[in-house]
Order: C-alpha cells, then sequence, then structure tokens
C-alpha cells in the first residue's frame, strides 16, 4: 500500500528565505514521486516529479526535491521564497506494480505556504 | 487549448436533490479521475476511468456514480445530495501509467444545504 505523510499544515517564511516542505511515504514498491501546486481557486499543477535515475529533481519556479530512499523522504526545497510562492503544496506517490492500483496517485494532506513581505 | 474543463463551477443543492458534474479534456488522455477536495484531508479519490467504457471506484466512492460513454468526457453523478458531499470536485485527466502527469480541471464548488 501507498500513502503520504505531509510534516506541518502550514509554513511560513520570509521573502527571501529558504522553503522546506516535508514529504515522507510509504510503499511497498519502488516510488514514483510527485510535488503539485495549487494556487487559489485554481485545480493542482504539477511542480516537479522523481520517477528513476537522478534522486535530485528540479521543478518550475525554482523549486526542487530529492528522493531519499533510506529516509522514504521527498523534501521540497527553495532557496529564497517568493510572494508568488504562496500557495498550497501537495505531495503524492505513484504505485509502479500492476493491479488494483493503476494509475492511482496518492495525495497528502497537503501544506499551506505563506511568504511574508 | 482548453485542457481539462469542469462545468458547472459552483452549485447548491438541497438535501436529497441530484446532480452531475460534467468534466471534457481535449488531450485524449486515457485515463480521467474524480477527487474531492476538504479542508484538511487533501484530495481523496471518488472514481476514475482506465478507459472508455471503464470505471473503478477510489477511497470515497459511497453517495457518488460516474459514466464514461465518450473518451473525452467524464461525469459525476450525486443521486440524493447530503450535507456531508459539500466539498471542492476537482477532475483530472492523465496518459496513464505509473510516471505520468495528471492535469487538473479548476474544481466544481458543490453546497449541499
Amino acid at each position: 500500500a501507498q500513502s503520504v505523510t505531509q510534516l506541518g499544515s502550514h509554513v511560513s517564511v520570509s521573502e527571501g528565505a529558504l522553503v522546506l516542505l516535508r514529504c515522507n511515504y510509504s510503499s511497498s514498491v519502488p516510488p514514483y514521486l510527485f510535488w503539485y501546486v495549487q494556487y487559489p481557486n485554481q485545480g493542482l499543477q504539477l511542480l516537479l516529479k522523481y520517477t528513476t535515475g537522478a534522486t535530485l529533481v528540479k521543478g518550475i519556479n525554482g523549486f526542487e526535491a530529492e528522493f531519499k530512499k533510506s529516509e522514504t523522504s521527498f523534501h521540497l526545497t527553495k532557496p529564497s521564497a517568493h510572494m508568488s510562492d504562496a500557495a498550497e503544496y501537495f505531495c503524492a506517490v505513484s504505485a509502479s506494480d500492476r493491479g488494483s492500483t493503476l494509475g492511482r496517485l496518492y495525495f497528502g494532506r497537503g501544506t499551506q505556504l505563506t511568504v511574508w513581505p | 487549448n482548453a485542457g481539462v474543463t469542469q462545468t458547472p463551477k459552483f452549485r447548491v443543492l438541497k438535501t436529497g436533490q441530484s446532480m452531475t458534474l460534467l468534466c471534457a479534456q481535449d488531450m485524449n488522455h486515457e485515463y480521467m479521475y474524480w477527487y474531492r477536495q476538504d479542508p484538511g484531508m487533501g484530495l481523496r479519490l471518488i472514481h476514475y476511468s482506465v478507459g472508455e467504457g471503464t470505471t473503478a471506484k477510489g477511497e470515497v466512492p459511497d453517495g457518488y456514480n460516474v459514466s464514461r460513454l465518450k473518451k473525452q468526457n467524464f461525469l459525476l453523478g450525486l443521486e440524493s445530495a447530503a450535507p456531508s458531499q459539500t466539498s471542492v470536485y476537482f477532475c483530472a485527466s492523465g496518459q496513464g501509467g505509473f510516471t505520468g502527469e495528471l492535469f487538473f480541471g479548476e474544481g466544481s464548488r458543490l453546497t449541499v444545504l
């Protein structure tokens, strides 16, 4: 079974500060991992994803995430926050085995990022 | 380039009424999904479809039905709405498999009084 835990439902940072959003996953098979962002009154859009290969993944808007198998983590970071980064962020895991979970993503509960001027 | 379009965007229902949410995608995707989003709960999968004419249950299917008669459309129905179904509903589509990206609509906000 697959599941995702996002530590901290709300994170606040000052503009220019480091952004760190935490995600831990549980998966019985090698995971594919995703971060999605949701701006107010909009649907979700893909920020970045890890499938195979390089464990440090770069996404849009300066975000990146590192897959750490030993820690079952996929934390999202950005060196310098911008006001426009204020949004809700969702971590998700997908199964790589065939069966009833084919084609499904499992989402965490989300982390609301607030950026102070 | 419309992507994923949901209609209606807002709806208020009384308990016991029925309604249908329509999702249309123009990307020729095989997979389509209906999620609901509630505060502090993230996104929970209601039903999904891996191709035209197929549907499958997700995590929270009770009280909902779906149909995928055409590849580009995925309908979500509430036969007898309940206040617990007050939520924001999102449709998504994708090429399938485990590495693919999902494309989301802008959401449909449903209130059941």
